[in-house]
């Protein structure tokens, strides 16, 4: 059974730093892209970063504008996002997905979720 | 970027009724259309991709159809664990991958 556990979230001031983290079990974890999926209160859901198998790549969206980093551990079935200059519009549940697809570039179809952890941003 | 728009915002209906929610987008995506059922206080869990395949364990009452730019998701007879958020996402013009704003199913 696939199992996702988001951690690192919490309360941080504008302008500060904080790293998610997402302990991956159930499934080889060393061979499926992995992605970070938000969603700020009471509205919808927006995709952040995707990171292939290896962390050889990835993708972000736009709108983080190069503040965001997604790695990952494969020895440790671990995957990471470090959020830097954080701001109060960046305030939401940050989810770790599975992509369904084992083949790089048919990502998209995120087929497990975690729990997701909240992160919230504000002086 | 690939918007996405869901209609109706809301439908309320009553254990029983046939669902049909309606998703569109600003240009042909294929078959690449995915939907995801939100409980309040859950993630989303993945019911269909690529238009019509339900995902392992989905209920059979649970059907999507479409092509292009319009695709639907329909319930044909609501369960009680149905009444949720219902929300579209396209993986054909990435990225980003987009999300359509829902579409809550309630209790009427």
């Amino acid at each position: 059974q696939v199992h996702l556990v988001e951690s690192g979230g919490g309360v941080v001031q504008p302008g500060t730093s904080l790293r998610l983290s997402c302990s991956a079990s159930g499934f080889n974890f060393e061979n499926y892209g992995m992605h970070w999926v938000r969603q700020a209160p009471d509205t919808g859901l927006e995709w952040v970063a995707l990171i292939s198998f290896d962390g050889s790549i990835t993708y972000y969206s736009d709108s983080l504008k190069g503040r965001f980093t997604i790695s990952r551990d494969n020895s440790k079935s671990t995957l990471f996002l470090q959020m830097n200059s954080l701001r109060a519009e960046d305030t939401a549940v940050y989810y770790c997905t599975k992509d369904q697809s084992p083949e790089d570039y048919l990502w998209g179809t995120f087929q497990y979720w975690g729990q997701g952890t909240l992160v919230t941003v504000s002086s | 970027e690939i918007v996405l728009t869901q209609s109706p915002a809301t439908l309320s209906l009553s254990p029983g009724e046939r669902a049909t929610l309606s998703c569109r987008a600003s240009q042909s995506v294929n078959s690449y259309i995915t939907w995801y059922q939100q409980k309040p206080g859950q993630a989303p869990r993945l019911l269909i991709f690529e238009t019509s395949n339900r995902a392992t364990g989905v209920p059979a009452r649970f059907s999507g159809s479409g092509s292009g730019t319009d695709f639907t998701l329909t319930i044909t007879s609501l369960e009680p664990e149905d009444f949720a958020v219902y929300y579209c996402q396209q993986r054909s013009n990435w990225p980003p991958f987009t999300f359509g704003p829902g579409t809550k199913v309630d209790i009427k």
